[in-house]
């Protein structure tokens, strides 16, 4: 079952914050966030794993409610360099079969 | 490190061909992970091979099959190409699947004409 995110795009102006969450309706092992500029492979930004452990970039913040199946990226002060489409994956069962939802397309904007 | 490479990076095919994608992690990594990715289905998960052993299976149709060499290197193959195969073939290395992160290549862009 894919996982929804939303909202499906937002624009910003350079230093605003924003936020993209991620819902899945099965129970989670870990949620994977990664961003995508156009014409480039998915770069790697956070793990959030089931008992709280988190793995990434230290710039990057972002939260997992294991018991809602949910997480959110949480984006602050944005910089030009963040316009991509961020995508979150979802692994039920520890075994990194990834499926990741449809994408967020985030535009900042001078 | 060098990061993980994909050959080759564009390929043009006819319906009914087949076709073979090379993967090549970062070194060290065991595991290989493919993707495909269309503007309509997004980015969907092929299979993952860790140790030569296929590990998972998306719900693709068996004409999508895919190996790893003892090296890691790792080959998906497509056979008898449909049109809606065209897409952007992915690839992507981790240490060990499952909670590790995971890199991506370029990525394949196969056209099937």
């Amino acid at each position: 079952q894919q996982p929804v995110q939303s909202p499906q795009a937002v624009i910003l102006r350079e230093g605003e914050d924003a936020v993209i969450n991620c819902s899945s309706s099965k129970a989670l092992y870990s949620v994977h966030w990664y961003r995508q500029k156009h014409g480039e492979a998915p770069v790697f930004l956070m793990i959030l794993l089931k008992g709280g452990e988190q793995k990434g970039h230290e710039k990057i913040s972002a939260s997992f409610n294991e018991k809602k199946q949910q997480s959110s990226l949480y984006l602050t002060a944005s910089q030009l360099s963040y316009s991509g489409t961020y995508f979150c994956g979802t692994d039920s069962s520890n075994t990194g079969k990834l499926i990741f939802g449809q994408g967020t397309t985030l535009q900042v904007k001078p | 490190k060098a990061g993980v490479t994909q050959t080759p990076r564009y390929l043009i095919k006819t319906r009914g061909q087949q076709v073979t994608l090379s993967c090549s992690p970062i070194s060290g990594h065991r595991s290989v992970s493919w993707y495909q990715q269309t503007p309509g289905q997004g980015l969907q998960f092929l299979f993952e091979y860790f140790s030569e052993t296929q590990r998972n299976k998306g719900n693709f149709p068996g004409r999508f099959s895919g190996r790893q060499f003892s090296n890691s290197r790792s080959e998906m193959n497509v056979s008898t190409l449909e049109l809606g195969d065209s897409a952007l073939y992915l690839c992507a290395s981790s240490l060990q699947g499952g909670a590790y992160e995971q890199y991506f290549g370029p990525g394949t862009r196969l056209t099937v004409t």
